[in-house]
């Protein structure tokens, strides 16, 4: 099962901040937080993942709560092409040979941007 | 560079005959992943490649489904006697060396029909 929850659907208007929020309580210590979307009909892309601190990379920001427990994805400029279902995922980092790191998708937030 | 590519994009089939799908992942990534999306659901894992082996195949959902990775590379997903139940977009995704940071990077998907 997931282990993390988020809500089912948010709407953005054009050109604001989506913020895109996401509990995992029960993330362990050696767990990063990562984020992933999937535009319809194609494969989930890469956004970004962190451990502990926030980080911001071209597409967005991630600010991870000081317990762990939740994380919040922000996307500064929502455009119409960010419409996607976005999903948050807790897992290892480190690929160790034999353990899988495979990922455990939930069902995700759809994040509709409006003109 | 290149990502993850697979083919065919499209493939419809009938019920009862046999499938190959095939991945070529990024060029010198060890880890190999495929998964598989059915309409309206969530991306459930199938198998995992570290080199030529698979240490998990515990997602294939029965033993008419089978994967090969040959080479450290391209990698054969096999669907013996189709059902349509098989129905889904099949997605490989591959990620990065031994001990690397293991951020798995998805293919565009092949849409599998079964009539």
């Amino acid at each position: 099962d997931a282990k993390t929850t988020q809500p089912p659907s948010m709407d953005c208007a054009e050109g604001r901040a989506a913020n895109l929020p996401c509990n995992h309580s029960t993330i362990s210590g050696n767990e990063y937080v990562y984020w992933y979307r999937q535009i319809h009909s194609q494969g989930p892309q890469y956004i970004i993942h962190g451990l502990k601190n926030n980080e911001t990379n071209e597409m967005a920001s991630l600010i991870i709560t000081e317990d762990r427990k939740s994380s919040t994805l922000i996307l500064p400029h929502a455009t119409l092409r960010d419409t996607a279902v976005y999903y948050c995922i807790v897992r290892l980092l480190m690929n160790y040979g034999g353990a899988t790191n495979k990922l455990i998708f939930g069902t995700g937030t759809l994040l509709a941007v409006q003109p | 560079g290149a990502g993850v590519s697979q083919s065919p994009s499209n493939k419809v089939t009938e019920k009862g005959k046999d499938v190959e799908l095939r991945c070529d992942p990024i060029s010198g990534h060890t880890a190999l992943y495929w998964y598989r999306q059915s309409l309206g659901q969530g991306l459930e894992f199938l198998i995992y490649f570290q080199g030529n082996s698979a240490p998990d195949k515990s997602g294939l959902p029965s033993d008419r489904f089978s994967a090969e990775r040959t080479g450290g590379s391209v990698s054969t997903l096999t669907i013996q006697r189709t059902q349509q139940e098989d129905s889904a977009v099949y997605l490989c995704a591959s990620s990065g060396r031994l001990g690397s940071t293991d951020t798995q990077y998805f293919g565009p998907g092949t849409r599998l029909t079964v009539l």
